[in-house]
């Protein structure tokens, strides 16, 4: 069974700093591309941040670009996001998903991690 | 960058009623197109992709079809699990999603 489980997130100040973790399991975590999709509170769904299945390629939103970086190591099966200069917009659910072998939707989603950046 | 466009953003619906929710994209995307649906508090679950394609073990009364940049999700007799927001989603160019119809108990 295919699970994907992130964690990291918290109450953060505006400026700070935080990592995010997606740990996998119940497939060859080597061979998909992943991926980091945030909900502000009561808003619809953002895409973030794609990494290929050998960290290759990755790509941003603009919204985070320059804050935010992804990163993965196969040999742990996880995927993480750290985000530096959190502001009160970045606010949200962090959901790590797969993208779909050749297909680029994603068929699998983490529950979600709750990041809060306050004063 | 592509925007993608849902409507309605509420719809008001009875059990077996049949629902339709439009996506338009702001440029052709040919068929890559992914359908979501999300309960509250839950995380997205995937119902359709490469527009018309259904997900193993979406409920065959979930549809999709269109291509180049206007789709439509289907539902063919709504059923009380099925309440929920749904978002449409392009992958031609990066990724972005529709911003959500929401179906609600009429």
């Amino acid at each position: 069974e295919v699970q994907l489980v992130e964690s990291g997130g918290g109450l953060v100040k505006p400026g700070g700093s935080l990592r995010l973790s997606c740990a996998a399991s119940g497939f060859t975590f080597s061979s998909y591309s992943m991926n980091w999709v945030r909900q502000a509170p009561g808003k619809g769904l953002e895409w973030v941040s794609s990494i290929s299945s050998s960290s290759s390629y990755i790509y941003y939103a603009d919204s985070v670009k320059g804050r935010f970086t992804i990163s993965r190591d196969n040999a742990k099966n996880s995927l993480y996001l750290q985000m530096n200069s959190l502001r009160a917009e970045d606010t949200a659910v962090y959901y790590c998903a797969r993208e779909g072998g050749y297909d680029h939707f994603f068929d699998y989603w983490g529950q979600g991690t709750l990041v809060t950046v306050s004063s | 960058d592509i925007q993608m466009t849902q409507s309605p953003s509420t719809l008001s619906a009875s059990v077996g009623d049949r629902v339709t929710i439009t996506c338009r994209a702001s440029q052709s995307i040919s068929s890559w197109l992914a359908w979501y649906q999300q309960k509250p508090g839950k995380a997205p679950k995937l119902l359709i992709y490469k527009a018309s394609s259904l997900e193993s073990g979406v409920p065959s009364r979930f549809s999709g079809s269109g291509s180049g940049t206007e789709f439509t999700l289907t539902i063919s007799s709504l059923q009380p699990d099925d309440f929920a927001t749904y978002y449409c989603q392009q992958y031609n160019s990066l990724w972005t999603f529709g911003q959500g119809t929401k179906v609600e108990i009429k």
